[in-house]
């Protein structure tokens, strides 16, 4: 069946670490974004990427990175510069145009500890 | 820029009891797109519905209707017949088609169903 993995389900990371969240999808999606859910606010945009080699900052990207070397995949680095990394990580996918929708991973939950 | 507001942030219902949803949004653009997603406890967004703008009809799938007024901007969502599995967080988002790289959720309203 098509879609998309998100692991691990569940991240601790210490202070200071950097720690990279894994999104995989099997739609054959050129689009793939990573959102940041917080209690009450929603889902905010962290990068996105509409082409392998390619990808774009959201809204809230400082602290994070990404890489897009292929159409399978878009990892997201939660870097030490990031002030308030403890936060659920949504990963999604799309056909390039958000007008048509996306496609959810089942999220990462990551704390920092 | 676009805009969507929930403005409820929890309902708590008794199974069985009609439940809406309200969702106003604000966009310049006279193309757009309205979304309602369903977070249930497991984490992923499950898609429910699409509504383009020159699409007024209200939609009814089964238990679920959503209800879209240009004049007033809201795409409203009503459960009839609540049950428990209903329970879970409902987003509403807007995608415009000029601003073809973002969509913009709201901040989510919590629905509780108890028996």
């Amino acid at each position: 069946d098509g879609g998309i993995t998100q692991s691990p389900k569940y991240l601790f990371r210490k202070e200071g670490q950097n720690v990279t969240l894994s999104c995989e999808q099997n739609l054959n999606h050129d689009a793939m974004y990573w959102y940041r859910q917080d209690p009450g606010q929603g889902l905010r945009l962290i990068y996105y990427s509409q082409i392998v080699n390619d990808f774009q900052k959201g809204d809230i990207a400082e602290g994070y990175s990404v890489s897009r070397e292929k159409k399978e995949s878009f990892p997201l680095t939660v870097t030490s510069a990031q002030k308030n990394p403890t936060a659920f990580y949504l990963c999604a996918s799309g056909w390039g145009q958000t007008v048509y929708g996306y496609t959810f991973g089942s999220g990462t939950r990551l704390t920092v500890v | 820029a676009q805009k969507v507001t929930q403005a409820q942030t929890e309902i708590s219902v008794v199974e069985k009891e009609d439940v809406t949803l309200d969702c106003v949004y604000e966009t310049r653009d006279t193309t757009y797109y309205l979304f309602w997603y369903k977070q249930p406890p497991s984490g992923e967004l499950v898609f429910l519905i699409r509504r383009n703008s020159f699409d007024e009809q209200n939609e009814i799938s089964g238990r679920y209707s959503w209800n879209f007024q240009k004049s007033t901007s809201s795409f409203n969502f009503t459960i009839t017949a609540s049950q428990v599995v209903d329970s879970a967080v409902y987003f509403c988002a807007l995608s415009e088609w000029d601003n073809n790289n973002d969509m913009r959720f709201g901040a989510g309203t919590r629905l509780t169903v108890k028996p």
